[in-house]
């Protein structure tokens, strides 16, 4: 079945610094991914997405990266900012859901920005 | 911009109670989907439906219910309120056309069964 996962609950980071996010995915035949943000106290917003038919997408100081052969994406967060303090998920659009778009979610990573 | 509002940020119910979680979206969106969100297991789906009065279960519906009467609310109910129901409720919606993939998620509802 389809499984969406993080690598780490927990990355601590130094402002300024660069921040990778690492998932990985099950089904080779998934092929649309996102990436959410949830502050504190809030509903998860979204940040980034990307097709399989790319293997990057850049947005403003965020870069998602697909590798298809390993089934693996990462986040990249340019110049860490306090504020990018938050939850991130990786979500995978359910290839058996049609034209319903569940998306199956990852479990999250913490990355806690210090100053 | 989109807006999705849940009717409660925080609710406190007894263990027995009914409980009902109101989610309205402004956007006209076919989709809406209910989430549980628990530490260490992510987002849970509990129900979607993909238009009025049409609902399908999630991964987790057991001991859950939900409503569609009308395109922009879609309420999810619990029955007889437990406590292994504590948890951080996520409303999200979406269009249903394909090329639209991301849902839009209300703030959350964070509820206590005592």
């Amino acid at each position: 079945g389809e499984s969406v996962g993080l690598h780490l609950p927990t990355l601590s980071v130094q402002e300024g610094d660069n921040s990778i996010i690492n998932c990985a995915y099950s089904n080779s035949a998934s092929d649309y991914f996102i990436w959410y943000k949830q502050e504190s106290g809030k509903g998860p917003q979204f940040i980034i997405d990307i097709r399989s038919n790319m293997d990057k997408r850049q947005g403003q100081r965020v870069t998602v990266l697909l590798n298809k052969t390993v089934k693996h994406l990462s986040l990249q967060i340019a110049a860490t900012q306090p504020g990018d303090s938050a939850v991130y998920f990786c979500a995978e659009k359910d290839h058996g859901s049609s034209n319903t778009g569940k998306l199956i979610f990852g479990q999250g990573t913490t990355l806690q920005v210090k100053p | 911009d989109v807006k999705v509002t849940q009717s409660s940020r925080y609710l406190v119910k007894r263990t027995g109670e009914k409980v009902f979680l109101e989610c309205v979206q402004d956007m006209d969106h076919e989709n809406m989907f209910w989430y549980r969100q628990d530490p260490g297991l992510g987002l849970r789906l509990i129900y979607f439906s993909y238009d009025v009065k049409m609902k399908e279960k999630g991964d987790i519906p057991e001991g859950y219910s939900v409503s569609r009467e009308k395109k922009e609310r879609f309420s999810l109910i619990l029955e007889s309120a437990s406590t292994n129901q504590t948890s951080m409720y996520l409303c999200a919606s979406r269009y249903r056309d394909r090329g639209h993939v991301e849902q839009y998620f209300g703030p959350g509802t964070r509820l206590t069964v005592t």
